[in-house]
């Protein structure tokens, strides 16, 4: 059965610092990738997705993500994160009609 | 276009008692799910469908029932309350797999 796995519970950053968030997917097959956002108290939006072609996608607000395959990897990255980044994140994956989420990664940046 | 509407956004049940959570979509989506949110676990799905008329099992469908009679709205029907069904409660909607629209949730404390 496919899964998703986020091994990053809580990361806590200071304004202007990079970001990597991990996230692991067991799936053999086709699959595709999403990374979600979740503001305090409201609900979920979407980051950035991948289907195929280039493996370095780009989303909103200066995220970005690398698929890489060998790894089942889907890492999300920003170069430098900004107080109003504080929120929940959630890698997903998408395979035979339906959403499966990891368990979520809660960033906190303080100025 | 209102996206996916959720009601009530606030629930307080006694053990055992049933009610409807609703879902509605004004995008003409196929695909449409319910998760639950609860802290450290992410969001678990818990039924979906891929159409009207067709539903399936999720990760965590016991206590929950679904229908979908027609491609707008996708009810989710708690049979008789319990505590551990205190959560978050999240509707989700998609086209075609290429992006899921979230409801803003219904929170649920049994009690």
């Amino acid at each position: 059965a496919q899964s998703v796995s986020q091994h990053n519970h809580h990361v806590i950053l200071s304004e202007a610092a990079s970001l990597e968030l991990g996230c692991n997917y067991s799936y053999g097959g086709t699959v595709n990738l999403f990374w979600y956002v979740q503001y305090p108290g409201q609900h979920l939006q979407l980051l950035l997705k991948y289907f195929s072609g280039d493996p370095l996608v780009k989303g909103i607000k200066g995220f970005e993500a690398e698929f890489i395959k060998s790894k089942f990897s889907f890492n999300l990255r920003k170069p430098s994160v900004q107080w109003s980044d504080t929120a929940e994140y959630f890698c997903a994956l998408d395979n035979t009609d339906k959403l499966i989420f990891g368990t979520g990664t809660r960033l906190q940046v303080f100025p | 276009n209102a996206g996916v509407t959720q009601t009530p956004k606030f629930q307080v049940l006694k053990t055992g008692q049933s009610m409807t959570l609703q879902c509605a979509q004004d995008m003409n989506h196929e695909y449409m799910s319910w998760y639950r949110q609860d802290p450290g676990m992410g969001l678990r799905l818990i039924h979906y469908s891929v159409g009207a008329g067709i539903t399936d099992q999720g990760e965590v469908p016991n206590g929950y029932n679904v229908s979908r009679s027609t491609t707008e709205d996708f009810p989710l029907r708690l049979l008789s309350a319990a505590p551990s069904q205190t959560s978050v409660y999240f509707c989700a909607s998609s086209l075609d797999r290429h992006g899921y629209t979230f409801g803003s949730g219904t929170r649920l404390t049994v009690v």
